[in-house]
């Protein structure tokens, strides 16, 4: 079965370091991969995702994620960390084109100034 | 904003009772998802819907239903509530038909169950 791992439950950094939040995954074929943000409150805002092609994908705000097949891993960063930035992350992998969504359990980021 | 709506917002019920939370479209997506969210868990897929009056069982599916009787709704059912259903359920929605960069669900704004 499909699994999806996020070692870090918490994660604090100081404004303006780099960030890199850790995923893991279990699945048999290509996977469709999700990075997500939820702000407190909120419902979760799609900041990049990975279907084929260039491994290394862009997303909002500045964040990016390497998909790496060797490693099962797809790894979400961000040079420059702002206070804004500060939320719950999930990575998640889908399977048959993206249908029915496993997540991980997400990485609380905190943000100091 | 992918046009998705949750009714009600915050609901605090009683053990034993029935509840109906209701994800609401505008845009005629095929697919529609319910998931539930809890610390440590992430999110977990309770059923998902891929057109009218056709739905399919998720991970987490017992003790709810779901029914879909026009496109733009989709609605979750507990039959009878209990306190381990506590949780912030999400309604999803998918555009496209498969593959492609279509391929994302989009989520609401969440439903905060509370089962006393």
């Amino acid at each position: 079965a499909q699994s999806v791992t996020q070692p870090d439950i918490h994660i604090t950094v100081s404004e303006g370091a780099s960030l890199e939040l850790r995923c893991n995954y279990s699945y048999g074929a290509t996977p469709y991969l999700f990075w997500y943000v939820q702000s407190p409150g909120q419902g979760l805002q799609l900041l990049l995702k990975y279907f084929s092609g260039d491994t290394l994908v862009q997303g909002i705000k500045g964040f990016e994620a390497e998909f790496k097949r060797s490693q099962s891993s797809y790894n979400l960063r961000k040079p420059s960390v702002h206070w804004s930035d500060a939320a719950e992350y999930f990575c998640a992998v889908g399977r048959e084109y993206g249908n029915k969504l496993v997540f991980g359990a997400g990485t609380i980021l905190r943000v100091k100034s | 904003d992918a046009g998705i709506t949750q009714s009600p917002r915050h609901k605090v019920t009683e053990t034993g009772t029935p509840v109906t939370l209701r994800c609401h479209q505008t845009e005629n997506h095929r697919y529609m998802y319910w998931y539930r969210q809890d610390p440590g868990h992430g999110l977990r897929l309770i059923h998902y819907s891929y057109g009218v009056k056709d739905t399919d069982k998720g991970e987490v599916s017992d003790g709810y239903s779901v029914s879909r009787s026009k496109t733009e709704d989709f609605l979750l059912t507990l039959e009878s509530a209990t306190s381990s259903q506590t949780s912030v359920y999400f309604c999803a929605i998918r555009p496209g038909l498969a593959g492609g960069s279509t391929d994302t669900q989009y989520f609401g704004p969440g439903t905060r169950l509370t089962v006393l």
